[in-house]
């Protein structure tokens, strides 16, 4: 039963360069997230989609992409990396919430922009 | 648009004695209101939710949190602390519709010998 599995947990990246992180969730869940963690500021939503190719913006989007070809994966890409995304990101999914799913986090991915 | 707001940044608490975190959130519906666990390199742990009924809330480790809607608080309470619940807790604010969520800031727990 292996839940919410992002890769990779730790990277480094230099400013300039692209990246995907990944997410894959095995409970066939319509609703998937992404936030970001920064010291002192909680998590923050990035993107979130609740559904094959149906994505949309959170707080923070600037700077990522996002996209859903399947239930199961929600990578989210950073197109040209900086040093103001070297954060923590999460990864979360969660069948319909109004039937009190509970909403599940990967173990998060470290990613430092040099 | 939902906010949550965790007034204390840092408390210290003595082993054995009892603790109590703030959560206020500001929703225009009826929320549904986690609080999560964080230990230092660690992803979240769910302690306990509220999506309806009783507004007493039990969770694990021993944590129970109380749904007040007159006050807009949703407060983590547990009696007697141990010095394994060292870690940071988020309060969070269920979107509703899209099962999105938005966190506090987060309150770091110490707790002394």
């Amino acid at each position: 039963n292996a839940g919410v599995t992002q890769t990779p947990k730790f990277q480094v990246l230099k400013t300039g360069q692209s990246m995907t992180l990944q997410c894959a969730q095995d409970m066939n869940h319509e609703y998937m997230s992404w936030y970001r963690q920064d010291p002192g500021m909680g998590l923050r939503l990035i993107h979130y989609s609740v559904g094959a190719g149906i994505t949309d913006q959170g707080e923070v989007p600037n700077g990522y992409n996002v996209s859903r070809s399947t239930t199961e994966d929600f990578p989210l890409r950073l197109l040209s990396a900086a040093p103001s995304q070297t954060s923590v990101y999460f990864c979360a999914s969660s069948g319909a919430p109004s039937s009190g799913n509970t909403i599940y986090f990967g173990e998060g991915s470290w990613l430092t922009v040099v | 648009a939902q906010s949550v707001t965790q007034p204390d940044i840092h408390i210290t608490v003595s082993e054995g004695a009892s603790l109590e975190l703030r959560c206020n959130y500001s929703y225009g519906a009826t929320p549904y209101l986690f609080w999560y666990v964080q230990s230092p390199g660690q992803g979240l742990q769910l302690l306990l939710k509220y999506f309806s009924g009783d507004t007493l809330v039990q969770g694990i480790k021993g944590f129970e949190a109380e749904f007040k809607r007159s006050q807009s608080s949703f407060n983590l309470r547990k009696p007697s602390v141990h010095w394994s619940d060292a870690a940071e807790y988020f309060c969070a604010v269920g979107a509703g519709r899209y099962s999105t969520l938005t966190f506090g800031k987060g309150t770091m727990l110490l707790v002394s010998p």
